[in-house]
């Protein structure tokens, strides 16, 4: 158990459709990181924050949105959901906000049908 | 982008022998991490070597880094059933902008 909660671990959503994605870090951590996996485009960075603001931007979608509250939890929301975006959503934390390792969650499972 | 790619995109070896995976990247870094994934589940970290660093073990694991030829190599000796997973390698970049970014991965099979 990495201490990184996810939640929900499964979700199933129609197309056009809005969802929030909810990620606890480790206790101690002041970063989390997004990732989405999907078998084609393997694992991709989409956002991370660090003690509640944005410190870096990878390959996120302006349909999808994240944030980090002042407890540390952080959101991914993701808005229009088409075909596409079904994948595994990762969250991850570090105590750090670079050049450490980082701890993932199980990972949200989302299907769009 | 992916920052990290990986060779073989895929390896089926024999329990009991070493495996040897293999990692590129393009930019500079400030260190590399391997990580596992079990089918479906999250990543577990499993090393990380910094950008100073030419060498390192743990338990059964070898990581080497080579920064002249941007390249990494990940050896897990007398390899067991369990050892059964996508490895990933992942680049902490330098600078500013730093992200840690990851490869696509290989996966392992050994063979009972």
């Amino acid at each position: 158990d990495s201490g990184v909660t996810q939640t929900p671990k499964h979700l199933i959503t129609a197309t056009g459709q809005r969802v929030t994605l909810r990620c606890s870090p480790r206790s101690g951590d002041l970063s989390v990181y997004w990732y989405q996996q999907s078998l084609d485009q393997g694992l991709q960075f989409l956002i991370q924050y660090y003690n509640g603001e944005e410190r870096a931007k990878g390959n996120i979608l302006e349909r999808f949105s994240a944030q980090q509250f002042p407890d540390l939890h952080s959101e991914l929301n993701l808005s229009s959901l088409e075909l596409g975006d079904s994948a595994l959503y990762f969250c991850a934390s570090s105590v750090q906000a670079v050049y450490t390792e980082a701890f993932f969650g199980q990972g949200t499972r989302l299907t769009v049908v | 982008s992916q920052q990290g790619e990986e060779d073989p995109q895929a390896l089926s070896i024999q329990e009991g022998e070493n495996a040897t995976m293999n990692c590129s990247y393009k930019t500079s870094i400030n260190n590399l991490q391997w990580y596992r994934q079990n089918s479906g589940r999250g990543l577990v970290h499993l090393i990380l070597i910094r950008s100073n660093e030419r060498e390192k073990h743990s338990g059964r694991l070898r990581v080497t880094l080579d920064t002249s030829k941007k390249s990494s190599s990940l050896l897990i000796t007398a390899s067991r059933a369990a050892d059964t997973a996508s490895y990933f390698c992942a680049t902490f970049t330098s600078g500013a902008n730093s992200k840690l970014t990851f490869g696509k991965g290989i996966t392992l099979s050994v063979r009972p």
